[in-house]
């Protein structure tokens, strides 16, 4: 079973505008950790935020904010006032946190392809 | 400060050929990842180190693939011989892991291999 779902192959939105990128994920553990990474065309993989499974609060880092629901198993991440630099491949990922010989293995999911146009 | 360092950047070899990749990890960081990310698909993990001691492998091809660790700082990974199927992106991650306590992976560029 996929550890890591992301149902949107591409999003498109208009600068300035929001933007939710979807996730869902499938874990058993009580404690585990979210993350979104963004990959520009370069490659690089850049950590974005991280919500973890017991956090009370939704996570935000700047523009950048997760909308983690945890019994439906959805970790989306919101963009909100897209720029043109947020074009990019956006993957969501979660670390299970006590898992056996599995221990601190990132699971990702397929990725979206966001593009952000003037 | 210096993030995880990676090289070459791109490397073409033809089939049956050896190759390797390195990775220096940032500083302090215990834990090291290699990951291998096929086009348009998300990163799979091939290793994990904890210090020097790979705590999981358990998704690495060892027929024709190798890796190490020495003094728990830079890794090598190895692929002899290459085949085909093996173009893709191999990328470097470290990490600082305590148990308990979950911290982000910092990624290295990658190294684009494409084998003819």
């Amino acid at each position: 079973a996929q550890k890591i779902t992301q149902t949107q192959p591409g999003m498109f939105v208009q600068e300035k505008e929001a933007v939710t990128l979807d996730c869902t994920y499938d874990t058993s553990d009580p404690s585990y950790g979210l993350f979104w990474y963004k990959q520009p065309s370069s490659g690089e993989m850049i950590f974005l935020i991280y919500q973890g499974s017991y956090d009370q609060q939704n996570a935000t880092e700047g523009r950048y904010s997760l909308n983690f629901q945890k019994a439906r198993k959805s970790a989306n991440l919101v963009i909100s006032a897209s720029q043109l630099g947020d074009s990019a491949m956006y993957f969501c990922a979660m670390r299970e946190a006590d898992r056996g010989s599995t221990l601190g293995r990132l699971y990702f999911g397929r990725g979206t392809q966001l593009t952000v146009w003037p | 400060e210096a993030g995880v360092v990676q090289s070459p950047r791109y490397k073409i070899i033809e089939k049956k050929q050896p190759v390797a990749f390195w990775c220096n990890p940032i500083s302090g960081h215990n834990t090291l990842y290699w990951y291998r990310q096929n086009l348009g698909q998300g990163p799979e993990l091939l290793i994990r180190y904890e210090n020097e001691e790979a705590v999981d492998d358990s998704q690495l091809p060892k027929d024709r693939f190798s890796a190490e660790r020495l003094k728990g700082v830079d890794s090598t990974l190895k692929i002899q011989p290459a085949e085909l199927g093996d173009s893709a992106v191999y990328l470097c991650a470290s990490s600082l892991w305590v148990r308990g306590r979950d911290t982000e992976a910092f990624f290295g560029q990658g190294t684009r291999l494409t084998v003819v």
